[in-house]
């Protein structure tokens, strides 16, 4: 079965740097994946999707990429925020009937 | 914007009584889903709903039923509670057809003692 994996462990980032998350999958690749933010208590908040034909996609400072032959998205924060500080979750549909999976998210900590 | 609804905001019950959750979706939007979060674990998704209709199922105890209404909002029944039901309980909602993720609630914090 399809299986996500995040890093476990809390990323710390000095503030204005580039924050990199990775978000692994197994088996084949799905149509569509999806990063969310969740703060501690709250529900998870949508951020970006990205299609299996796209290879990067941007919003403002967030950036996300798909290699689908290496089964790996990454999520960018560039000039990175005190207040980005949160768990990020990764998702994908992998039977494309717009049921996700998530990943476990990686928790984010950048310093003042 | 309209959101996603949930209430109550936070429950307290004690074991072995009923518990109802309620999510109001956001209005168009026709599918609706239930997750389960524990502390420090990604959702687990309980069940959902595609247009009033229970469309996919997840790990959700026997103990659980959930359905939608004629007016799309969505109501979570959890009955003979256990210590290990205490969770956020997240009700989210998306439009099948536009992949713009899912919109969730702020949840209903159970504490079941």
């Amino acid at each position: 079965s399809q299986k996500i994996e995040q890093n476990s462990e809390a990323l710390n980032i000095q503030e204005g740097k580039t924050a990199t998350l990775t978000c692994n999958y197994t088996n084949y690749s799905p149509a569509y994946l999806q990063w969310y933010r969740q703060d501690p208590g709250r529900g998870p908040v949508f951020l970006l999707l990205i299609r299996e034909n796209e290879k990067e996609k941007r919003k403002e400072r967030l950036k996300v990429t798909f290699d689908t032959t290496l089964k790996q998205s990454l999520f960018h924060i560039t000039a990175s925020q005190p207040a980005d500080s949160a768990t990020y979750l990764c998702a994908l549909d992998p039977g494309g009937n717009y049921q996700l999976i998530w990943g476990a998210g990686t928790k984010l900590i950048i310093k003042p | 914007a309209a959101g996603v609804i949930q209430s109550p905001r936070h429950l307290i019950k004690e074991k072995r009584e009923t518990a109802t959750l309620k999510c109001y979706p956001i209005p168009r939007h026709d599918t609706v889903y239930w997750y389960q979060q524990g502390p420090g674990q990604d959702p687990q998704f309980l069940i959902s709903f595609y247009e009033k209709m229970q469309s996919d199922k997840g790990s959700i105890p026997d103990r659980f039923s959930a359905q939608q209404f004629s007016d799309y909002h969505s109501e979570l029944n959890m009955s003979s509670l256990e210590l290990g039901d205490s969770a956020l309980y997240f009700c989210a909602s998306s439009r099948r057809s536009i992949n713009y993720g899912y919109t969730f609630g702020s949840g209903t914090r159970l504490t079941v003692v």
